[in-house]
């Protein structure tokens, strides 16, 4: 199955508000309220910074807020800070022939 | 605290076999479903299997399908993921991670371990 859409890089200013979209399917994003978006690394493990669409676990700054609209997932951050630099993935629970996740592409956010 | 520890990574010829290990401490291992996800070399994320708290449910991507083997034992708290006919494309870091609540929300993830498959 082909991986969900993001763009390959954004980048922002300190202080400003980006969001980083990720497209799907009505096999994925459209039909469950399973998105979570992922911050890495360079040579770390990923991190969840947003589940269920839109909830945030302990210890996650309420700078990021994560949205859905139809096929369509978003991830924002807002008062963007340096230390935001970094990669950032969606994923979506799917049936797709077999209960599993599918990932987005990946955005590599800079802060200018 | 959650930990979730890979091993068991390295260099292997193509067509071989290699056992990835994934200990767990912390939390009640046989409640949760634990997921492995690679990542290739300057590539995005990658699902390839999963594995439910008492092995009921196992599921691989088609990638990997018929060549790996996932397996747990909740008494050690251990996982692992055989790998066998090793092709160049399955070179990646391996992380295995807990899915939250059987929806795939990924909260804990190991470091992971590279896989270099290269003749």
């Amino acid at each position: 199955q082909s991986a969900l859409t993001q763009a390959a890089s954004l980048s922002g200013s300190p202080g400003q508000s980006i969001t980083i979209s990720c497209t799907g399917t009505s096999s994925d994003i459209g039909s469950y309220n399973y998105v979570s978006w992922y911050q890495q690394y360079p040579g770390k493990a990923p991190t969840l910074m947003i589940f269920d669409v839109s909830d945030r676990p302990p210890g996650v700054s309420n700078r990021f807020s994560g949205s859905k609209s139809g096929n369509t997932a978003s991830l924002t951050i807002s008062g963007l800070q340096a230390e935001d630099e970094a990669d950032y993935y969606c994923s979506s629970y799917t049936t797709n022939r077999l209960p599993h996740v599918i990932f987005g592409g990946g955005t590599k956010l800079t802060v200018l | 605290e959650v930990h979730l520890v890979e091993s068991g990574g390295g260099l292997v010829e193509p067509g071989g076999s290699l056992r990835l290990s994934c200990a767990a401490s912390g939390f009640t291992f046989s409640s949760y479903s634990i997921i492995w996800v690679r990542q290739a070399p300057g590539k995005g994320l990658e699902w390839v299997s999963s594995i439910s708290g008492f092995s009921t449910y196992i599921y691989y991507a088609d990638s990997v399908k018929g060549r790996f083997t996932v397996s747990r034992d909740n008494a050690e708290n251990s996982l692992w993921l055989q790998m066998g006919s090793l092709r160049v494309e399955d070179t990646a870091v391996y992380y295995c991670a807990r899915d939250r609540g059987a929806t795939y929300v990924l909260d804990y993830w190991g470091q992971g371990v590279l896989v270099t498959v290269s003749s």
